[in-house]
């Protein structure tokens, strides 16, 4: 139990566009989904909390109009990088608070996306 | 600030050979301290959480312990599928869940 999936696992767009992951809770409800990024041998830094049908909560220092969060429903949550620049190259990671099958409340993280900017 | 510092940066052992990780914390109001495996290119698997100083919990070869400055996560005689990024992360009071990673400690297991 309490599996969470990302799409795509990896992707690579050119300088300018936008791009959108989805990461969903397969088997519970997440009223709350975090999105993190992390930089190779760094650790994880959130970026913004989302719950479901309200406006995220930025982390200070994150571009709020360019990675657009949506947390539409309560098994799904979208992250959109716009206009997307080589710096934005990373590995960006969702969790969402949900229970496991021995009915433990606690954040389960996706398997992550690679993003490759050229 | 939530801070926390994990040692060592990375650790090779022995398969068999036991050892132990920290994490030391500081935080106003801790409503949680996690552990979590990452394995390369992965999301982070948890694994424990622990609430309170002197709380202990186990599972297969891993057992964390916590105090009020730190924990320790101390792997008994480890195999190479323990080889994994370990990291830890703190929860504070009124913090909308809010989790405060550590760098890690990459371990590697040797057959």
């Amino acid at each position: 139990g309490a599996v969470v999936s990302q799409h795509p696992s990896w992707v690579i767009c050119k300088s300018g566009t936008s791009v959108k992951i989805e990461c969903r809770s397969l088997d519970f409800q997440a009223t709350t989904m975090f999105w993190y990024r992390q930089f190779p041998k760094q650790s994880l830094m959130l970026m913004a909390t989302s719950n479901e049908g309200s406006k995220a909560t930025y982390e200070q220092g994150v571009e709020k109009d360019k990675f657009l969060i949506n947390h539409a429903s309560l098994t799904l949550s979208t992250l959109t990088v716009t206009s997307a620049h080589p710096e934005d190259s990373s590995f960006y990671i969702c969790s969402a608070r949900g229970r496991s099958g021995s009915g433990v409340y606690e954040q389960y993280f996706g398997p992550g996306t690679r993003l490759t900017v050229t | 600030e939530d801070q926390v510092t994990q040692s060592p940066e990375a650790l090779r052992l022995q398969e068999g050979e036991s050892s132990s990780l920290n994490c030391s914390y500081t935080v106003s109001g801790l409503r949680g301290l996690f552990w979590y495996r990452q394995d390369p290119g992965k999301g982070p698997e948890f694994l424990f959480t622990l609430y309170s100083a002197g709380e202990e919990k186990e599972k297969e070869r891993l057992k964390a312990t916590l105090t009020k400055k730190e924990s320790f996560l101390h792997i008994t005689a480890p195999k190479p599928e323990d080889s994994a990024t370990y990291l830890c992360a703190v929860r504070s009071g009124g913090s909308n869940y809010k989790l405060t990673f550590g760098k890690g400690t990459l371990l590697t297991v040797n057959p």
